[in-house]
């Protein structure tokens, strides 16, 4: 079955730091490829997507780029702020079915420090 | 901006008690999902609906789980008899479509078994 394999956390940076959050799909024919975010006491927010290989998803300064040939979706920020403190949740789709059920990776933890 | 709402967002209940969990979905929106997450582990799919009818449903969503959209604008997740492997938080979630469409989750209702 699909499955997204996340980098574990948590992951602690300083403010303006470079952040990398590693994600890995395994998945039959072509999956749509999303991060979610949930902030404190919040549900789960899009952050971005992709739906075909090598298209990239942005928001928010937040990147990830859909890798076929590595099964990839890594997500990137140049320089992350204190308000970026949040989990981070790689997840994917097949595009085939009836409806859009979601695989998700375990989900990152990141907090960033003034 | 539209969005799903849960409600309770914390329930507590005893076992072997049945627990109904609600959602608001968005009001155009045509499919409707439950997930849930156990502490510390991956978020699951547990079923999807169109259609006043089951559309998918995993492994986890045994008899002891049922749907149900009761009126035009709720979308409820019964457990009859509840298990302390039962306490996660539950997400619900709606998209418009099955393709290329966004899904809206809410904020989670956190259940606990005791």
């Amino acid at each position: 079955g699909d499955s997204v394999t996340q980098m574990e956390g948590p992951v602690t940076l300083s403010e303006e730091a470079f952040l990398t959050i590693n994600c890995t799909y395994t998945a039959t024919g072509y999956p749509s490829l999303f991060w979610y975010v949930q902030y404190p006491g919040e549900g789960l927010q899009l952050l971005l997507k992709a739906t075909k290989a090598d298209d990239k998803g942005s928001n928010k300064g937040f990147e990830a780029t859909y890798r076929k040939e590595t099964t990839s979706f890594h997500l990137e920020k140049g320089s992350v702020q204190v308000s970026d403190s949040a989990v981070y949740f790689c997840a994917l789709s097949p595009v085939s079915g009836s409806a859009r059920q979601l695989t998700f990776g375990s989900g990152t933890q990141l907090t960033v420090l003034p | 901006e539209p969005e799903v709402t849960q409600t309770p967002s914390h329930q507590v209940t005893q076992m072997g008690q049945e627990v109904i969990l609600r959602c608001v979905p968005i009001s155009n929106h045509l499919y409707f999902y439950w997930y849930r997450q156990i502490l510390g582990q991956k978020v699951e799919f547990l079923v999807s609906f169109y259609n006043n009818e089951i559309s998918e449903k995993s492994e986890i969503f045994d008899d002891q789980f049922s749907v149900e959209r009761p009126d035009g604008s709720n979308f409820t997740l019964k457990i009859r008899s509840t298990k302390l492997e039962d306490s996660a938080m539950y997400f619900c979630a709606s998209t418009f479509g099955t393709l290329n469409t966004e899904a809206f989750f809410g904020q989670g209702t956190r259940l606990t078994v005791v």
